[in-house]
């Protein structure tokens, strides 16, 4: 069980625009930045969002990233069949003393 | 040009010890706000994180696993060691070493990875 909640799955058409929601607490999201990471089957994750909606250099400005309370968002647009991958959030949770994983979202492009 | 690369055994038979191996270049696990994690990913499954060290030698655990994990560091050689111990078939996983900022803490470097199998 994971302590951040993502859905399982999201779906969008090519083109369109689809977000992944992460939902955490006071003690993680609520008082600490968060970062999102885009994983293809059989590969290493690669950092798409970092300090909660700054972009690494390299990713294209159809990621983004926000957050509000204690949930945060990653925002896909101009979806590509490309884009087809799983999403994990990620933050640093003051009570536990530990980083916290989002259970992952895979993201399918009809 | 940072990079991390993960080494260690394949397979490994239950209840034995499990030593894990991050080698990292580009940068210094002397140098103030740098930090390494490790973490796991079972089959299938979501990524789960294990364990950091920070430049000031400072370790954090995960709860679940606290009793059987140990990270250290060899600054000098750049490289972060986890011994995980009592290994069980539950334990299958791949095995991936992050640097990680201090205060932001998001891996901005992952490495590969290193699969183990834990079966007798």
């Amino acid at each position: 069980q994971s302590v951040l909640t993502q859905p399982p799955s999201v779906s969008a058409a090519p083109g369109q625009k689809v977000t992944i929601s992460c939902s955490g607490t006071r003690s993680n999201i609520g008082n600490n930045y968060v970062s999102w990471y885009q994983q293809f089957p059989g590969t290493a994750p690669r950092l798409l969002i970092y300090d909660t909606s700054e972009r690494p250099s390299g990713i294209p400005d159809r990621f983004s990233g926000s957050k509000t309370g204690t949930s945060a968002t990653l925002g896909i647009s101009g979806l590509q069949t490309g884009d087809e991958a799983d999403y994990y959030c990620a933050t640093w949770d003051s009570s536990l003393s530990g980083l916290v994983l989002g259970g992952g979202t895979k993201l399918t492009v009809l | 040009q940072v990079t991390l690369r993960e080494s260690g055994p394949a397979l490994v038979k239950p209840t034995q010890t499990l030593t894990l191996t991050c080698t990292f270049s580009g940068f210094s696990l002397t140098t103030s706000g740098m930090c390494v994690s490790w973490f796991r990913q079972s089959p299938g499954k979501a990524l789960e994180w294990l364990a950091r060290i920070d430049w000031d030698d400072d370790k954090y655990y995960t709860t679940s696993l606290k009793t059987r994990l140990t990270i250290s560091k060899d600054a000098s050689k750049n490289q972060v060691v986890l011994t995980m111990t009592n290994m069980d078939p539950v334990d299958t996983a791949t095995y991936y070493c992050a640097r990680i900022r201090h205060g932001e803490y998001y891996m901005d470097v992952w490495g590969t990875g290193t699969t183990v199998t834990v079966s007798s």
